[in-house]
């Protein structure tokens, strides 16, 4: 069974740093594009960054461009987030999520989330 | 990066069919056929239902068919039930940087 994990989540002052991992199992990790995707109380979702099986195709929602980082390490299983620079905007719950291919196609499956909330 | 358009709301009794609308640009859901759909009921995470357009994952009813047309694409749910009611998003492949852009979502109420 495909399970996706979030942790890293908890509350945020502006201006500061937070980082967010993704622990997967359940499928080889290695084939597949992962993503973040967020959705901010009682709002839709919003695609925010990802990254190609490989490492070498990223992306990012222009709101995070130059804030946010996305990595993977394909030995651990683990998908990440590096969070900087925060908002009051960014303030959220963050969705892991599997790719449906290896480059781009579908978001397949998410994890349960992990909250991130404005301390102010 | 702007988000695809969709209705905020639809209605449908039970046995009915409804179709959301998504629209979008010739650089996102008109220039591939990577649209999909996604069903979220509330404090839940979403659950893929229509990927490639048209394709449903395993597991997910027939009722639920997806197609495009130009830059808009259509979800139709047939044969309406209660356990349908929850958000859908559409969501479409938008190129090498921007990967994917989400739709405003539609909130499906059964009747």
């Amino acid at each position: 069974e495909v399970q996706l994990v979030e942790s890293g989540g908890g509350l945020i002052q502006p201006g500061r740093s937070l980082r967010l991992s993704c622990a997967a199992s359940g499928f080889i990790f290695n084939d597949f594009a992962m993503h973040w995707v967020r959705q901010a109380p009682g709002k839709g979702l919003e695609w925010v960054a990802g990254i190609s099986w490989n490492g070498n195709d990223i992306g990012y929602v222009d709101s995070v461009k130059g804030r946010f980082i996305i990595s993977r390490d394909n030995a651990k299983n683990s998908l990440f987030l590096q969070m900087n620079s925060l908002r009051s905007e960014d303030t959220a719950m963050y969705y892991c999520a599997k790719d449906w291919r290896s480059n781009y196609g579908a978001l397949h499956i998410y994890g349960q989330g992990t909250m991130v909330t404005d301390s102010s | 990066q702007s988000a695809l358009t969709q209705p905020r709301s639809v209605s449908g009794s039970p046995g009915q069919s409804v179709t959301i609308s998504c629209t979008g640009t010739s650089s996102d859901v008109g220039g591939y056929n990577y649209v999909s759909w996604s069903q979220q009921y509330p404090g839940k995470a979403p659950r893929l239902i229509i990927y490639d357009v048209s394709k449903r994952p395993s597991g997910v009813p027939d009722r639920f068919s997806g197609s495009k047309s130009g830059n808009t694409a259509s979800l139709t749910i047939s044969g309406l039930q209660a356990e349908d009611e929850a958000d859908y998003y559409c969501c479409s492949y938008a190129g090498t940087y921007s990967f994917y852009v989400f739709g405003t979502g539609t909130k499906v109420t059964v009747l």
